[in-house]
């Protein structure tokens, strides 16, 4: 079946510029999550959906970055103003029931951000 | 959530079995094991999750000691697409979120 699908794969910015990274996650899956993974780096948390609402925005590293989940579906990050150290994978996620349930999480590929 | 330590890397041949092992001494009741892989490029792919009882699914085994201070990740049969990072994570139950850490790099030796 299919699974998370993240558009575009990549993506590449000027400085300042802003930026929509865009997940539709697996059909069913109330929770949805987003990561990113600098060059090398782990995987950092940045927020988490149940449904459309967020209850865990704690990794967001600036007021520049927003998402928003419409329809209990599809998943918006939006970075304002981009910076250089923006620049990363960008790695959204969705489980079934959401993480105290115990579902794994299944995550899409990526979007690859590169701020010139 | 408990810390893990993992290997930064190793080796396995082709064919033979895989053991990555984890060390999470400071984990408590009611945080359950998971491991995760990452093959270059794509995003982190959920393997098999435990507490306190061995498991085994079609991609892997999950040994956990009687003290549940580590365990230990099969591989059955090594294959060179399992060439990947692996991520060892502890999570609380009913913490929303996974927190990776660093992982072990393995790779399949032909």
């Amino acid at each position: 079946g299919a699974g998370v699908s993240q558009s575009p794969s990549n993506k590449v910015t000027e400085k300042g510029k802003d930026v929509e990274l865009r997940c539709d996650p697996i059909s069913g899956h109330t929770a949805l999550y987003w990561y990113r993974q600098s060059l090398g780096q782990g995987l950092e948390f940045l927020i988490y959906f149940q449904g459309n609402s967020a209850p865990d925005k704690s990794g967001l590293p600036s007021d520049r970055f927003s998402a928003e989940r419409t329809g209990g579906s599809v998943s918006t990050l939006t970075i304002q103003r981009t910076q250089q150290e923006d620049s990363a994978v960008y790695l959204c996620a969705s489980s079934l029931e959401g993480g105290i349930y115990n579902s794994p999480l299944h995550f899409g590929n990526g979007t690859r951000l590169t701020v010139t | 959530d408990a810390k893990t330590t993992q290997p930064t890397s190793m080796d396995c041949a082709e064919g033979r079995a895989a053991n990555l092992p984890c060390n999470h001494s400071t984990i408590s009741g009611n945080e359950y094991v998971y491991w995760y892989r990452q093959i270059h490029s794509q995003g982190p792919q959920y393997i098999i999750h435990g507490l306190k009882n061995n498991e085994t699914n079609e991609m892997a085994s999950l040994i956990i000691t009687e003290d549940r201070k580590s365990s230990t990740l099969i591989l059955p049969h090594a294959t060179l697409r399992d060439t990947a990072v692996y991520y060892c994570i502890v999570k609380r139950f009913g913490n929303e979120k996974l927190t990776f850490g660093t992982g072990t790099r393995l790779t399949i030796i032909p």
